[in-house]
């Protein structure tokens, strides 16, 4: 079981540019989500999806757009981005029918846009 | 409404002390209250979590204590060793929200020998 993989695990971008975070689960969760983290502001959600072919917005959302065509996988797109969107975003997966469940997570990939 | 406010930003501890981490809430709906651990370069990962039916919860050295009149919950670690050394994220949810998980703004803390 590898659980959540993230990949790339860094990358730089220049303004302006785009790029697709890669986030796929191996678990057979149906809920999927994108975090942000930045220092001291811990972590923001950006996307959800509550199964394949559903999406939506969380608290931090724009500059972003996500889709979900299998339940496995989950990307996350910058169209055009931004210094503001500099930060470390996570991968994470849950399958909340189970009686203890929690979120796992992937290792994260570093965003650095100049 | 929605936040969860965590304290403190940072915490020194020397081996074999307490560390204690608060979180306070406003929502009266959230019903399942994580704590997370992140380890630096690594995703947060479940440390022990708590719903409102009960006010404590140990897992070996991790306590959560949980006020629900309060709209509290703390993280104490007992006997605290450098390997505990990390970030922990208290966290709070509803059932019926999607699960959506809404963090505190985490807790730095760094145990010394």
């Amino acid at each position: 079981n590898a659980g959540v993989t993230q990949t790339p695990k860094f990358r730089i971008l220049k303004i302006g540019q785009s790029m697709t975070l890669q986030c796929a689960q191996d678990m057979n969760h149906n809920y999927m989500y994108w975090y942000r983290q930045d220092p001291g502001m811990g972590l923001k959600l950006i996307y959800y999806s509550v199964g394949a072919g559903i999406t939506d917005k969380g608290e931090v959302p724009n500059g972003y757009n996500v889709s979900r065509s299998t339940t496995e996988y989950f990307p996350l797109r910058l169209e055009l981005a931004a210094p503001s969107q500099t930060s470390v975003y996570f991968c994470a997966s849950s399958y909340p029918q189970t009686a203890n469940y929690g979120y796992t997570f992937g290792s994260g990939t570093r965003l650095t846009v100049v | 409404q929605q936040q969860v406010k965590q304290s403190p930003q940072s915490l020194i501890v020397q081996k074999g002390g307490i560390s204690i981490i608060n979180c306070a809430y406003e929502n009266t709906a959230f019903d399942y209250f994580p704590w997370y651990q992140q380890f630096p370069g690594k995703g947060p990962a479940l440390l022990i979590a708590i719903r409102p039916d009960v006010s404590e919860k140990k897992e070996g050295r991790f306590t959560i204590s949980f006020n629900k009149s309060a709209k509290q919950f703390s993280l104490h670690i007992m006997d605290s060793q450098p390997g505990d050394s990390a970030t922990y994220f208290c966290a709070a949810s509803t059932s019926y929200n999607t699960d959506k998980l809404i963090f505190g703004t985490g807790t730095r803390l760094q145990v010394f020998p």
